[in-house]
């Protein structure tokens, strides 16, 4: 079955340290999208990508990086400059433009980032 | 920019019942999608229901509509007949269908609860 995985689900970060999370997606998707969500809050954009080796700041890029190096994989590093990483994150992708545009992300099980 | 807002951060319904969760967005373009989201307490997102702004005809998926008033830009859902497993966080979110375009705009959630 086509769909997006995320991996790990739980995920555990030291002081000064840089992890990342894992997303893949096998549905052939030209765009994806990395989701911050907080207790209680909604989504906020911190990266997205339309095609392979372009990708674009969403609303809280600060502190976190990406890649686009394969249609199917768009890695997030959540790095040492991001003080405040407790959150879930989640991944997401979606058709393209035009026509297209009707159709809905598609989002993976996501991952629970804390700091230890 | 575009923007969603979900007025009402929580909402009880009693088992059997009727509940209507309101959104509101702003934008000044005239064609775009609109999306209902379900997020119950695993975190997985789910699409429950999308409508295309050039389409005066009103979205169903069994027990969900939306009533949608392009004018007032305003898409609230309906849940008819309402189960346990209708409690769950419900988001509204906003795709614009202009080319290029590949951001969806979320509002910040409503926590619906449904009472036995």
């Amino acid at each position: 079955d086509g769909g997006i995985t995320q991996s790990p689900k739980y995920l555990f970060r030291k002081e000064g340290q840089n992890v990342t999370l894992s997303c893949e997606q096998n549905l052939n998707h030209d765009a994806m999208y990395w989701y911050r969500q907080d207790p209680g809050q909604g989504l906020r954009l911190i990266y997205y990508s339309q095609i392979v080796n372009d990708f674009q700041k969403g609303d809280i890029a600060e502190g976190y990086s990406v890649s686009r190096e394969k249609k199917e994989s768009f890695p997030l590093t959540v790095t040492s400059a991001q003080k405040n990483p407790t959150a879930f994150y989640l991944c997401a992708s979606s058709m393209g433009q035009g026509q297209d545009s009707n159709q809905p992300q598609h989002f993976g099980d996501g991952t629970r980032l804390s700091i230890l | 920019a575009q923007t969603v807002t979900q007025s009402q951060p929580e909402m009880s319904v009693q088992e059997a019942e009727t509940v209507t969760l309101s959104c509101t967005y702003d934008t000044s373009e005239s064609d775009y999608y609109l999306f209902w989201y379900k997020q119950p307490p695993s975190r997985q997102m789910i699409l429950v229901i999308r409508q295309e702004a050039y389409k005066q005809q009103n979205a169903t998926e069994n027990r969900f509509s939306v009533n949608f008033q392009k004018a007032a830009k305003s898409f609230s859902l309906k849940i008819s007949d309402s189960q346990l497993g209708d409690a769950a966080m419900y988001f509204c979110a906003y795709r614009s269908r202009g080319s290029g375009t590949y951001k969806y705009i979320f509002g910040t959630g409503t926590r619906l609860k449904v009472l036995a």
